[in-house]
């Protein structure tokens, strides 16, 4: 089993206001770090698939950068909207092929 | 285009009842297949993986079982439902590690 943890748990910000929320793993036997959306009553949706120490990635106004030596990385939201309101998972592979969640942030964004 | 079915969507059932909930995959063959649970406040805890038909693995030590029959095809198990089996429970399936993996709509099971 895989120890991914995020923080914070929950996250309230206004509207405008950027924000952004940490995912912690192993960083012994790194292979790739995965970023997901999930909005309420439907399926997680994939953000971004890191796989590269140092890795920035963006998609419009939110992206995400990783650490693989330190094992973290951060989601970042700028200009948050009420439609960016949703939890944020993180999850990583062990050796095998099993993909391993944190508990979430769930973030609020306040209109 | 790949797209994955999971039902049902909703299930409420006694303890002590079986369960069967089903989840098959389209559009690409021989994926890796998944279950997952999100009990009450918590995260999304891997509870079976799958890499090829009849190929199951158990993460934790429970209640359910799973199997696959097809090769898209994933079915999530339990002879007797016990009240700490309620929960969401997602299907999901990818190729490899670094891709992204697809879900289901989820069913929400209460076990009263």
């Amino acid at each position: 089993i895989l120890n991914v943890e995020q923080s914070p748990q929950s996250l309230h910000v206004q509207e405008g206001d950027s924000t952004n929320f940490t995912c912690s793993f192993p960083s012994s036997n790194f292979y790739a770090l995965h970023w997901y959306r999930w909005e309420t009553a439907k399926s997680p949706e994939a953000l971004f698939v890191m796989t590269l120490n140092g890795d920035e990635k963006k998609k419009g106004r939110i992206s995400a950068t990783l650490n693989t030596k330190e094992g973290y990385s951060y989601l970042y939201i700028k200009g948050s909207q009420p439609e960016d309101s949703a939890t944020y998972l993180c999850a990583a592979p062990n050796t095998g092929n099993q993909f391993y969640f944190g508990t979430g942030t769930s973030l609020t964004v306040i209109p | 285009s790949q797209t994955i079915h999971q039902w049902p969507a909703t299930l409420v059932q006694p303890v002590g009842s079986p369960l069967s909930l089903e989840c098959t995959v389209e559009g690409t063959s021989n994926p890796n297949l998944y279950w997952y649970r999100q009990a009450a406040g918590r995260g999304l805890q891997l509870l079976f993986y799958s890499v090829g038909i009849g190929q199951i693995s158990s993460e934790v030590p429970q209640n359910l079982s799973a199997s696959r029959p097809q090769d898209r095809q994933f079915i999530l198990s339990s002879k007797k439902l016990l009240l700490s089996d309620s929960g969401f429970y997602l299907c999901a399936w990818d190729r490899v590690r670094d891709t992204e993996a697809f879900f289901g709509q989820g069913t929400r099971l209460t076990v009263v």
